[in-house]
């Protein structure tokens, strides 16, 4: 099974609107990453996060992590079409990545 | 610094055959692991090898195999091929898979027909 799960599976927004994902666990970690696919293409290191790290900032990314609920959280602020991409988290320990999430940004 | 580059980019194969693909790593990098993406099943790890040494592998069948060289460039090879193993194959490098960024390349699309 999938070690981290997205949530939600695609989102559609507008220009300029803020879009979170939601990722899921559910073994212990070191720590979790995400990644950005754009169609087709591999995948790109977004943002690592450590376990004993609560909130992480990089650029227009904020990425929050819950070890207690064993969740974690991409925000994408003021986004762009060009944000539109699949998104996933993965949890090194067992190199599963999730299902991701479909994003879309509408000019 | 080079990426990571995955030969060929394309393939089409026929049932019954056999077919391997080559991922060159990021200089340095000792790990590579190899993925399988499909749109029903999304990512699933294949195996991963560091120092020639297969240390991981995912739950696939036997028919999928790889191997790893004294220079880290590594190969998988899928004998018996079916029509369910299209799918885009991705190779990824790192340092260190559990604590570093993995860096991927963009992959081979294998057709079975």
């Amino acid at each position: 099974s999938q070690q981290g799960e997205e949530d939600p599976q695609a989102l559609s927004i507008q220009e300029g609107e803020n879009a979170t994902m939601n990722c899921s666990y559910k073994t212990s970690i070191n720590n979790l990453q995400w990644y950005r696919q754009n169609s087709g293409r591999g995948l790109v290191h977004l943002i690592l996060i450590r376990s004993n790290e609560r909130e992480k900032h990089s650029g227009r990314l904020r990425v929050t992590l819950d070890t207690s609920k064993k969740s974690s959280s991409l925000l994408i602020t003021a986004s762009r079409a060009a944000d539109t991409a699949s998104y996933f988290c993965a949890t090194p320990n067992d190199m599963r990545f999730g299902a991701g999430t479909r994003l879309t940004v509408k000019p | 610094k080079a990426g990571v580059t995955q030969t060929p980019r394309y393939l089409i194969k026929t049932r019954g055959q056999q077919v391997t693909l080559s991922c060159s790593p990021i200089s340095g990098h000792r790990s590579v692991s190899w993925y399988q993406q499909t749109p029903g099943q999304g990512l699933q790890f294949l195996f991963e090898y560091f120092s020639e040494t297969q240390r991981n592998k995912g739950n696939f069948p036997g028919r999928f195999s790889g191997r790893q060289f004294s220079n880290s460039r590594s190969e998988m090879n899928v004998s018996t091929l079916e029509l369910g193993d299209s799918a885009l194959y991705l190779c990824a490098s790192t340092y260190d898979p559990y604590n570093s960024p993995l860096h991927f390349g963009n992959g081979t699309r294998l057709t079975v027909t």
